[in-house]
């Protein structure tokens, strides 16, 4: 157990919908990634948010946008969706910012777009 | 371009048989790092290891070592007398400060079947 808990663990929706997905770092951690990881794409890096602040965008699609809150967990918004969509996505919290401490990876949410 | 590049997408050995999973990767940062996870069947992604780029030595786990070679831009992790739980996809992942704050850049990663 990584101590990064995520729900919910499985998502089913349809096109055009839109999704919150949760995440809760590590007890102490003030770095929260988001990463997608899809059949075609593979393990792709979406967003990092430090401590309330958005710190570096990856691969974001502009319908995809998240957030870090005061007790640090963090929300990814996915809206519009499309089928391409649907693949398992993780959160990942690391202690630091400003140097690369390993990144504990959460159960990962898996989405299904119909 | 694909930063880090697993060329063996998928290996099958059988059990009790070594097997080595390579990682070639670039980078212009002269100081970055390198990491190896694991994702089983369950679908969790596993921290296994971080070395820095400073730091060449060599370091071996259980049946599980890594060889870090700054020459060859490789880093290599190889399981000894692999066992059926052994099974699973492995990344390797490069962190760069250049990059997105030292967010991972990841391998396609390579699927390893161990079989009785």
């Amino acid at each position: 157990d990584s101590g990064v808990t995520q729900t919910p663990k499985h998502l089913i929706t349809a096109t055009g919908q839109r999704v919150t997905l949760r995440c809760s770092p590590r007890s102490g951690d003030l770095s929260v990634y988001w990463y997608q990881q899809s059949l075609d794409q593979g393990l792709q890096f979406l967003i990092h948010y430090y401590n309330g602040e958005e710190r570096a965008k990856g691969n974001i699609l502009e319908r995809f946008s998240a957030q870090q809150f005061p007790d640090l967990h963090s929300e990814l918004n996915l809206s519009s969706l499309e089928l391409g969509d649907s693949a398992l996505y993780f959160c990942a919290s690391s202690a630091l910012q400003h140097r690369p401490e390993t990144q504990y990876f959460g159960p990962g949410t898996r989405l299904l777009v119909l | 371009a694909q930063k880090v590049t697993q060329a063996q997408t998928e290996i099958s050995v059988v059990e009790k048989e070594d097997v080595t999973l390579d990682c070639v990767y670039e980078t212009r940062d002269t100081t970055y790092y390198l990491f190896w996870y694991k994702q089983p069947p369950s679908g969790e992604l596993v921290f296994l290891i971080r070395r820095n780029s400073f730091d060449e030595q060599n370091e071996i786990s259980g049946r599980y070592s890594w060889n870090f070679q700054k020459s060859t831009s490789s880093f290599n992790f190889t399981i000894t007398a692999s066992q059926v739980v052994d099974s699973a996809v492995y990344f390797c992942a490069l962190s760069e400060p250049s990059n997105s704050g030292y967010a991972l850049n990841f391998g396609k990663g390579t699927s390893l079947l161990v079989t009785p």
